[in-house]
């Protein structure tokens, strides 16, 4: 199992451009997160999916956008990205006992 | 609302020293409590876990106690060593099950030979 993936790992953007951060999992799990960390604001929670065509807004939505097409796949859209959106994000998949992972995205918008 | 109140670091010890690193929740249902660890560099993994009032959560030499009457979670251990150099996040999941976790602003620690 590769467990939880993400990528890229690191990302540059200007501002106002757009781009799509993958996640997947291969544990067939089906709730799936994505959450974002600041310094001094520990990991707070964008958008989440229950299952495959299921999504939710979590405590940070706006200027996101997910979808859940498959159990595997997860991925996050910023549709014009704004200086505020420079930050590590982490895509986490939720397991019988523990949330699972990925090892983050680090992105910067200019 | 949910929240996670834990210490602000850095805290800085030297090894063998004992560690205490405070977390307190707000008491809104039964939440299951964690402890996540970030090594630098990487992805959240889960340390510990208490999934009812006085649950102790253990691992690697880390130990928790869900207590319901102070709402806390502090995490401790006896002996650090210079690997546990880290970040430490408290987190409390929505309900009883582990569902989206609210998490705490993290702590890191540094241990020094």
């Amino acid at each position: 199992n590769a467990g939880v993936t993400q990528t890229p790992k690191f990302q540059v953007l200007k501002t106002g451009q757009s781009m799509t951060l993958q996640c997947a999992q291969d544990m067939n799990h089906e709730y799936m997160s994505w959450y974002r960390q600041d310094p001094g604001m520990g990991l707070r929670l964008i958008h989440y999916s229950v299952g495959a065509g299921i999504t939710d807004q979590g405590e940070v939505p706006n200027g996101y956008n997910v979808s859940r097409s498959t159990t595997e796949d997860f991925p996050l859209r910023l549709l014009s990205a704004a200086p505020s959106q420079t930050s590590v994000y982490f895509c986490a998949s939720q397991g019988s006992d523990t949330q699972y992972f990925g090892p983050g995205t680090r992105l910067t918008v200019l | 609302g949910n929240s996670v109140t834990q210490m602000e670091g850095p805290v800085t010890l030297s090894e063998e020293a004992f560690l205490t690193i405070n977390c307190t929740y707000t008491a809104t249902g039964y939440p299951s409590l964690f402890w996540y660890v970030q090594y630098p560099g990487e992805g959240l993994q889960l340390l510990l876990k208490a999934t009812k009032a006085d649950d102790k959560g253990s691992n690697k030499g880390f130990e928790a106690t869900y207590r319901k009457e102070t709402t806390s979670f502090h995490l401790e251990k006896g002996s650090v060593q210079v690997s546990d150099s880290a970040v430490y996040f408290c987190a409390r999941g929505r309900g009883s099950g582990y569902s989206t976790l609210t998490f705490g602003k993290g702590t890191m620690l540094l241990v020094s030979p």
